[in-house]
């Protein structure tokens, strides 16, 4: 069965500092990692990944997939307070059929 | 676009009730999530359909959950009867293509079974 595991769960930091979330996953047929940020209401995307090695970068937010240790991670530098929320990542595999299968997600607080 | 529409966006229900709730995907989109949200589960995929045929419903909890796709543009999930421990946000998400792209969320519905 797919499996996505986060770490850590939850996670405060000041502003103006540089955070790393980790993302593990157990999948069939990999064919993509997505990551998500979700506010209040729905969880809006960040990345998709396919490939090892490729760094994608989104202004503060940068991510990087290792499909041979079967992991990513997801930084953010120079953090704000509109950085809070949960990540959460998310595994394609197994069929064809665009199935997502997420991680429980990591909550993270930056405090002024 | 107008995105993926759920709707009700709050429904506060008794226990034993019947609770149906409502998604209209993006236009063009061939593919359809059904999600649970707790805290202490996270994020739960239900079940999915391709093209309107439903793929995978082995998230599906109980058999008082059920998922209809009976259009492109329409689908529902339905509880029947509702439980406390039914209590969560529901998101409906959508996408297109085989593989390769995002899934768009809807705003969800949060549930509420008293």
């Amino acid at each position: 069965e797919d499996k996505v595991v986060q770490s850590p769960l939850s996670l405060v930091v000041h502003e103006g500092d540089t955070v790393t979330l980790n993302c593990s996953y157990e999948v069939t047929n990999f064919r993509s990692l997505l990551w998500y940020k979700q506010e209040k209401k729905a969880p809006t995307f960040l990345f998709m990944l396919t490939s090892s090695g490729i760094e994608k970068k989104s202004g503060r937010l940068s991510s990087i997939l290792d499909k041979k240790e079967l992991f990513s991670i997801l930084n953010i530098t120079a953090t704000q307070t509109g950085d809070s929320a949960i990540y959460l990542c998310a595994n394609r595999g197994n069929t064809g059929f665009q199935k997502l299968v997420f991680g429980t997600g990591t909550r993270l607080l930056v405090s002024p | 676009d107008a995105g993926v529409i759920q709707s009700p966006r709050h429904e506060v229900t008794e226990m034993g009730q019947e609770v149906t709730l409502r998604c209209k995907p993006i236009s063009g989109h061939n593919s359809l999530f059904w999600y649970r949200q707790t805290m202490m589960r996270g994020l739960e995929l239900l079940i999915y359909f391709n093209n309107n045929v439903p793929i995978d419903d082995s998230g599906m909890p109980e058999d008082r959950f059920s998922a209809k796709m009976p259009n492109a543009s329409f689908s529902t999930l339905k509880i029947q009867p509702s439980e406390p421990r039914d209590s969560a946000v529901y998101f409906c998400a959508s996408s297109f293509g085989a593989g390769s792209t995002e899934a768009f969320f809807g705003q969800g519905t949060r549930l509420t079974v008293v």
